[in-house]
């Protein structure tokens, strides 16, 4: 059964930026695709960033400009960097493993609460 | 931004049925299948159901899901307290190029 842990600071200052690691462990990173998922307090879910296993990103567009994704196969790991963050960017971030052929959600990290605050 | 509606909020008592709604657009439910999700206070997210009615295992059989055209819905029958949640729906949106969320219905166990 694949697990997922996000990992990284908890407390990011604002205009700096946000970055944070997604360690996988029971399945190869190389055999599925994978995104980042974010809820802000008191709010609904709102999708990052999608990776395909074929190495292709897509990225939400009102996040496109700041987000990049990065992957380290080694380690079967994936990176969420996002830069210049303001408070609005407070939020639980997820990282999770998708499935296509239905596509779903499946498998999810416990989540990191990353606080943007001077 | 959601684009899939959902009520904020919605309850029943122990035993009792109760259904969560989702509407969407051409652009997603239309041509997509809908994805279920709970989350409870500091547990992961859970798949409840995919492709529109179907439960991973798992997940028991008081949980179903159905579509028609752009509009979906969740039924829980048999209600206990531990179904006392957030429920989110979810489908693939072709204007997004990325999975679109509603904004997610806070069931209350009465």
């Amino acid at each position: 059964q694949v697990q997922l842990q996000e990992s990284g600071p908890g407390l990011v200052k604002p205009s700096e930026t946000l970055s944070l690691t997604c360690t996988v462990s029971g399945g190869s990173i190389s055999s599925n695709d994978w995104s980042w998922i974010r809820q802000p307090p008191g709010k609904g879910l709102e999708w990052i960033a999608y990776l395909y296993r074929s190495g292709t990103i897509n990225y939400t567009p009102s996040l496109k400009s700041r987000v990049t994704i990065s992957t380290d196969t080694p380690k079967n790991q994936f990176s969420l960097k996002l830069t210049s963050v303001t408070a609005a960017d407070t939020a639980m971030y997820f990282c999770v493993r998708v499935i296509r052929g239905p596509w779903r959600l499946d498998s999810w990290g416990q989540g990191i609460l990353v606080t943007v605050s001077s | 931004q959601s684009v899939l509606i959902q009520p904020p909020s919605a309850s029943g008592t122990p035993g009792q049925r109760v259904t969560l709604s989702c509407s969407g657009s051409i652009s997603n439910m239309a041509i997509y299948t809908v994805n279920w999700y709970q989350l409870l206070p500091g547990t992961a997210p859970k798949l409840l159901i995919y492709d529109d009615n179907q439960r991973p295992s798992g997940v028991p059989d008081r949980f179903s899901g159905s579509k028609s055209g752009t509009s979906a819905s969740l039924a829980i029958s048999g209600l206990q307290s531990e179904d006392e949640a957030d429920y989110y729906c979810a489908a693939w949106d072709n204007l997004l190029n990325g999975p679109m969320f509603g904004a997610g219905t806070t069931l209350t166990v009465l």
